[in-house]
């Protein structure tokens, strides 16, 4: 079973700030497989990213995501007001399904 | 436009069976490539996969969890039905059910796999 590990647990930035949010896997994992959400509290996950880069509809250029084999990037250019929450990266496997990684929350400092 | 919708009990007691369903409109599981899958939270929590089923009734269970859950579908209603037994307080958690769409990567050689759509989520305690 392919783990994931999300870094940090916790960022904290201001408004404008670049974020930086990674997403590692215990084994290669095709690019294909590897999704990005963004969860507010109270709200359902919302897709952010697919295929590691493809954004979603209606989702903002500010976000981006990158990466291939066990390192994958969710990077956020400026941060907005609405964009603080938590984050999580999701891969697929065969034999597994689906896996969520354990979220970064994404905090004004 | 896609929407889903969870819907069962709020609170059941422990070693009882809990059944939810997903009501979804705006697809048809009866097209192909389309799954609606389940996945849950529990507070303060990272989120679980637990099931998902396709069009063609093939169904994917969370091996973790795969003795103690069905994943069944009515098409002509429009509903999916998660059922797990022998509930526990552990198993408190939002339960969400997420659609799932067939989208090959011609780059890659490979189906890309996330949930597009989500429900709102429906909140079960398991307590006595």
């Amino acid at each position: 079973e392919i783990v994931l590990t999300q870094s940090p647990g916790t960022l904290s930035l201001s408004p404008g700030e670049r974020a930086t949010l990674s997403c590692r896997a215990s084994q290669s994992v095709s690019s294909s497989y590897l999704a990005w959400y963004q969860q507010k509290p109270g709200q359902a996950p919302r897709l952010l990213i697919y295929g590691a880069s493809s954004r979603a509809t209606g989702i903002p250029d500010r976000f981006s995501g990158s990466g291939s084999g066990t390192d994958f990037t969710l990077t956020i250019s400026r941060l907005e007001p609405e964009d603080f929450a938590v984050y999580y990266c999701q891969q697929y496997g065969s034999s597994s399904g689906f896996t969520f990684g354990p979220g970064t929350k994404v905090d004004i400092k | 436009q896609i929407t889903l919708k969870e819907s069962g009990p709020t609170l059941v007691k422990p070693t009882q069976t809990l059944t939810l369903t997903c009501t979804f409109s705006g697809f048809s599981l009866s097209t192909s490539g389309v799954g609606v899958g389940w996945i849950r939270q529990p507070p303060g929590k990272a989120l679980e996969w637990l099931a998902l089923i396709y069009w063609n009734d093939d169904k994917r269970y969370s091996p973790s969890l795969k003795s103690r859950l069905t994943i069944t579908k009515d098409t002509s209603k429009n509903q999916v039905v998660l059922t797990m037994t022998n509930m526990d307080p552990v198993d408190t958690a939002t339960y969400y059910c997420a659609h799932r769409q067939d989208d090959y990567d011609i780059l890659t050689g490979y189906y890309r796999y996330y949930f597009d759509y989500w429900g709102q989520g429906t909140l079960v305690t398991v307590s006595s």
